[in-house]
């Protein structure tokens, strides 16, 4: 069956980076992309990410571009998001979720709780 | 960056119809948007109920259905059960980069 695993919660410091991995199972990799989406407390969901799984490319929220990484490894099915100088406002669970291209978003990660604290 | 507009909360009785609605800051939301739907409660990731504007999954009840509704994209809830009290989420395309909308707080009351 289709799964997607995220790696588990991590607590930073402010200014530090933190690397997050989904890795995914029962699918062919390369046939579906894959988004990274995160959410704050108490607040709505955000769109960070994506990683083109066929050809490598990616593409990132306009306001994170210059501090998210997403980065593959083919040969476990697994995508990463690193994210850098964490400030108080990444605070956040993080999502990962497969589309199939077109916009058919269907199976998420079970989130990874990213806390930022000095 | 592009804003997306839902209805901050929504309340509607058992068995009722409810529709949410998914709107750009600017200009209407045409399939190109590739509009999509999730359901998301409390401590749970989300689920995906509706993709394309109007094509269910598998696992979408039949009572949820999507549409564009005078420019914008559209969630009905008919015969609404008290298990659909959550918050719903709309995503639309820009061209590489996704927005989401700000989601709507459905209560069942």
């Amino acid at each position: 069956q289709v799964q997607l695993v995220q790696s588990g919660a991590e607590v930073k410091r402010p200014g530090a980076s933190v690397k997050l991995s989904c890795k995914t199972s029962g699918y062919i990799f390369t046939s579906y992309y894959i988004h990274w989406v995160r959410q704050a407390p108490g607040q709505g969901l955000e769109w960070v990410g994506i990683m083109n799984t066929p050809g490598g490319n990616t593409n990132r929220a306009r306001n994170l571009e210059d501090r998210v990484t997403l980065t593959q490894d083919r040969s476990t099915s697994t995508v990463y998001m690193e994210l850098s100088s964490l400030r108080s406002g990444d605070t956040a669970i993080y999502f990962c979720i497969r589309e199939k291209h077109g916009g058919y978003f269907d199976y998420w990660g079970q989130g990874t709780l990213v806390t930022v604290s000095s | 960056q592009t804003a997306v507009t839902q209805e901050p909360s929504l309340t509607v009785s058992p068995g009722g119809t409810v529709t949410l609605t998914c709107a750009p800051s600017t200009g209407a939301v045409t399939s190109a948007f590739l509009p999509n739907w999730f359901q998301k409660r409390p401590g749970q990731a989300p689920r995906a109920l509706i993709y394309t504007t109007s094509n269910k999954h598998s696992w979408t009840p039949a009572r949820f259905s999507g549409s564009l509704l005078g420019g914008k994209a559209a969630l009905t809830l008919s015969g609404v059960q008290p298990e659909d009290e959550a918050e719903y989420y709309c995503l639309l395309s820009y061209g590489g980069k996704w927005v989401f909308g700000g989601g709507t707080k459905l209560t069942v009351l």
